[in-house]
């Protein structure tokens, strides 16, 4: 089972719109949760990094939160654009585990629509 | 300066042939990982490098798959006897340091690998 469920798997906003992107992780021992934004056909492309002591964290129009206790956390995209259009994956990784294994999400696909 | 490179940019073989996929990771990264990504899914964790030498290849699915990074740069994967499902993205992407810490991942734009 895969340790890191991101939902919802994909949605459509029109441009100018708000959205918010949900991660659960059942990793643990937490070390840090990151998301990224894939473009078609490119590599993903870091948006936030957050360890256990930082619940929320924005960068331009995206703003990441963590909720540790409850092994949560979101992203959120203010006044969404068509370049906003991509999917976005939610990787953790654990203190304990291997080192440079992260555990990714399945990822969110948004299509933002004018 | 320049990003990560991999090359080449897609790569069509025959089931059974013998396949290598290179990656140029950012220069003085001494971390470099390699990720296979199937359609709709997020990457799947493959090897690890630190420096020369592996530091975790528990990703690696069976043994016709094998990667190396003789000089701490440059690294290969190299699949042997490919199968169709070995057909997917293989994502490349390197941090100046590796394990768990917070550096940032920069990833490679991937190297599309069809198997017929």
């Amino acid at each position: 089972k895969n340790q890191v469920e991101q939902s919802p798997q994909s949605l459509i906003i029109l441009e100018g719109k708000n959205c918010t992107l949900q991660c659960n992780y059942t990793v643990s021992p937490f070390s840090n949760l990151r998301w990224y934004k894939q473009d078609t056909g490119r590599g993903p492309v870091s948006l936030t990094i957050m360890t256990f002591s930082e619940n929320t964290k924005s960068n331009g129009r995206y703003t990441a939160t963590l909720d540790a206790d409850t092994k949560q956390s979101s992203l959120h995209i203010t006044a969404s654009q068509l370049s906003d259009s991509a999917s976005y994956i939610c990787v953790v990784s654990s203190s304990t585990d291997s080192w440079g294994k992260f555990q990714f999400g399945a990822g969110t696909q948004v299509v933002v629509t004018p | 300066g320049a990003g990560v490179s991999q090359t080449p940019s897609n790569k069509v073989t025959e089931k059974g042939k013998y396949v290598e996929l290179r990656c140029d990771p950012i220069s003085g990264h001494t971390a470099l990982y390699w990720y296979r990504q199937s359609l709709g899914q997020g990457p799947e964790f493959l090897i690890y490098f630190q420096g020369t030498g592996a530091a975790d290849d528990s990703g690696l699915p069976n043994d016709r798959f094998f990667a190396v990074r003789p000089e701490g740069s440059v690294s290969t994967l190299k699949i042997q006897r490919t199968e169709r499902g070995d057909s997917a993205v293989y994502l490349c992407a390197s941090s100046l340091k590796g394990g768990t810490s917070v550096y940032e991942q920069y990833f490679g734009p991937g190297t599309r690998l069809t198997v017929t």
